[in-house]
């Protein structure tokens, strides 16, 4: 059974830094592109960032790009996203996402305030 | 960048009822790699359609999706109670963004 578990969120006060993990589990890890997706407080969802199977391309979206750094480390089958300089509008639930072409499987989220 | 707008933003209707949901893209989507996801309340969304229109493993056969180009439906041929959720359209493909639309919320009438 696939399972995508995150954690690391919390509450963090304007421009600290903090780091996302996703433990998965259930697949061969290192054959599977992972992205982070995210939802701020009842709004709709939002795209982050994508990362391939051995870590060598990435892609971000233009709000976080020189922020927020997506990692993996498939000896620990797990995915990563540092994020700095964060901003009240950073304030989310985060998700880590198996790419399949689709997003085919969901961790339940990790929420992150940021909030002074 | 594609931008994906559905419609309508909120939708109400009693459960037996057929719900048709739209998403419109602001560029011809290629090879209609278009996927829907549902999500309940408290939930992570999960996925139900891919490719516009192939439905993901364990899918009841009530949902289904069509369109091609720029314009997709999702269609719920007789709500159950379960399915009064929110429901996002998703592009994607080689090249990201993958941009998500903003969601169409299904309620109770």
């Amino acid at each position: 059974e696939v399972q995508l578990v995150e954690s690391g969120g919390g509450l963090v006060q304007p421009g600290e830094s903090l780091r996302l993990s996703c433990a998965a589990s259930g697949f061969t890890f290192r054959d599977y592109w992972m992205s982070w997706v995210r939802q701020a407080p009842g709004k709709g969802l939002e795209w982050l960032a994508d990362i391939n199977g051995d870590g060598s391309q990435t892609f971000y979206v233009d709000s976080v790009k020189g922020r927020f750094f997506i990692s993996r480390d498939n000896a620990l089958h797990s995915l990563y996203m540092q994020m700095s300089s964060l901003r009240a509008e950073d304030t989310a639930v985060y998700y880590c996402t198996r790419e399949n072409w689709v997003k085919d499987y969901w961790g339940r989220g990790t929420l992150v305030t940021v909030s002074s | 960048e594609i931008v994906l707008t559905q419609s309508p933003g909120t939708l109400s209707l009693s459960p037996g009822e057929r719900a048709t949901l739209s998403c419109r893209a602001s560029q011809s989507v290629t090879s209609n790699y278009l996927a829907w996801y549902q999500q309940k309340s408290g939930q992570a969304p999960r996925l139900l359609i891919q490719g516009a229109s192939s439905r993901a493993p364990g899918i009841p056969d009530r949902f289904s999706g069509s369109g091609s180009g720029t314009d997709f439906t999702l269609t719920i041929s007789r709500l159950e109670p379960e399915d009064f959720a929110v429901y996002y359209c998703q592009h994607y493909g080689i090249t990201p963004p993958h941009s998500f639309g903003q969601g169409t919320k299904l309620e109770i009438k």
